[in-house]
C-alpha cells in the first residue's frame, strides 16, 4: 500500500534479547519520526530524521535505543538487551515536509512486549 | 514542567454538546499546532492544523493565543462518532520534532 509500513506488528520477547522495529515510511516524504506510547498517554517523541540524518535523539531513553535510516527511507530502531519496562507500542510516522511543519502520517505501530 | 500539557479528561458530553478542550504549550518560539484524533488501538490521524487567526472545519474550531501559550479545540453538535482521544500536538523550534500531549479522551453519550 501506500502508508506508512511497521514490522513486525507484534513482537515478543525475554529479556536481555535485542530487538529491531522496522519503519518503510511513506515514498518521497522526508521527515520520518519514532515515537513510543503507553496505554493511556500520547505518544512519546523518541527520534526524528530529516533524510538519513538523524535531528534529534534526544527522547531516545538510554543508550540501549539507536535508530538509522542509512538511505533516507526505511528506518530501524534498535532495542539491545531488552527490559520488561521496553514493553509499549513502538510508532513510526512520516511527514512530507522538514521541520515539524507538515502531516504526520502513523504506521499502525509495533506492540513489543518484553517477558 | 511538560512541553505540552492536556487535560487527560475523561470529558463525558451528550449527543448534541459543545465541548471545548484546552492544550498549554512551554515554549513560546513553537511555530507549529496541531490537533491529532485516535480513535482506541489506532493510530493518531490529523485533524486540523492551528493557525494564528483561528480556523474552522465544519463542527471543529481551533484557537492558538500566543499570548497565553494554549491552543484550543472546540466541538459543537457532537456525535457518537467524535468519541475519541483528541491529540495536541506542537513543534519544537530547535530541531523540529512534534512533541504530542497526553491527549483529552471524549466520550459522547446518545
Amino acid at each position: 500500500g501506500a502508508g506508512v509500513s511497521q514490522s513486525p506488528r507484534y513482537k515478543v520477547t525475554k529479556r536481555g534479547q535485542d530487538v529491531a522495529l522496522r519503519c518503510d515510511p511513506i515514498s518521497g516524504h522526508v521527515s520520518l519520526y519514532w515515537y513510543r506510547q503507553a496505554l493511556g498517554q500520547g505518544p512519546e517523541f523518541l527520534t526524528y530524521f530529516n533524510y538519513e540524518a538523524q535531528q534529534d535523539k534526544s527522547g531516545l531513553p538510554n543508550d540501549r535505543f539507536s535508530a538509522e535510516r542509512p538511505e533516507g527511507s526505511i528506518s530501524t530502531l534498535t532495542i539491545q538487551r531488552t527490559e520488561q519496562r521496553d514493553s509499549a507500542m513502538y510508532r513510526c510516522a512520516s511527514s512530507l515536509s522538514a521541520g515539524g511543519t507538515g502531516e504526520l502520517f502513523f504506521g499502525e505501530g509495533s506492540r513489543l512486549t518484553v517477558l | 514542567r511538560k512541553e505540552v500539557e492536556q487535560d487527560p479528561g475523561p470529558f463525558n458530553v451528550p449527543e448534541g454538546a459543545t465541548v471545548a478542550f484546552n492544550c498549554t504549550y512551554s515554549n513560546s518560539a513553537s511555530q507549529s499546532f496541531f490537533w491529532y484524533r485516535q480513535d482506541c488501538r489506532k493510530e493518531p490521524k490529523l485533524l486540523m492544523s492551528v493557525y494564528s487567526s483561528g480556523n474552522e472545519d465544519g463542527r471543529f474550531t481551533a484557537q492558538l493565543n500566543r499570548a497565553s501559550q494554549y491552543i484550543s479545540l472546540l466541538i459543537r453538535d457532537s456525535k457518537l462518532s467524535d468519541s475519541a482521544t483528541y491529540l495536541c500536538v506542537v513543534n519544537s523550534p530547535l530541531y523540529g520534532k512534534l512533541i504530542f500531549g497526553q491527549g483529552t479522551e471524549l466520550s459522547v453519550k446518545p
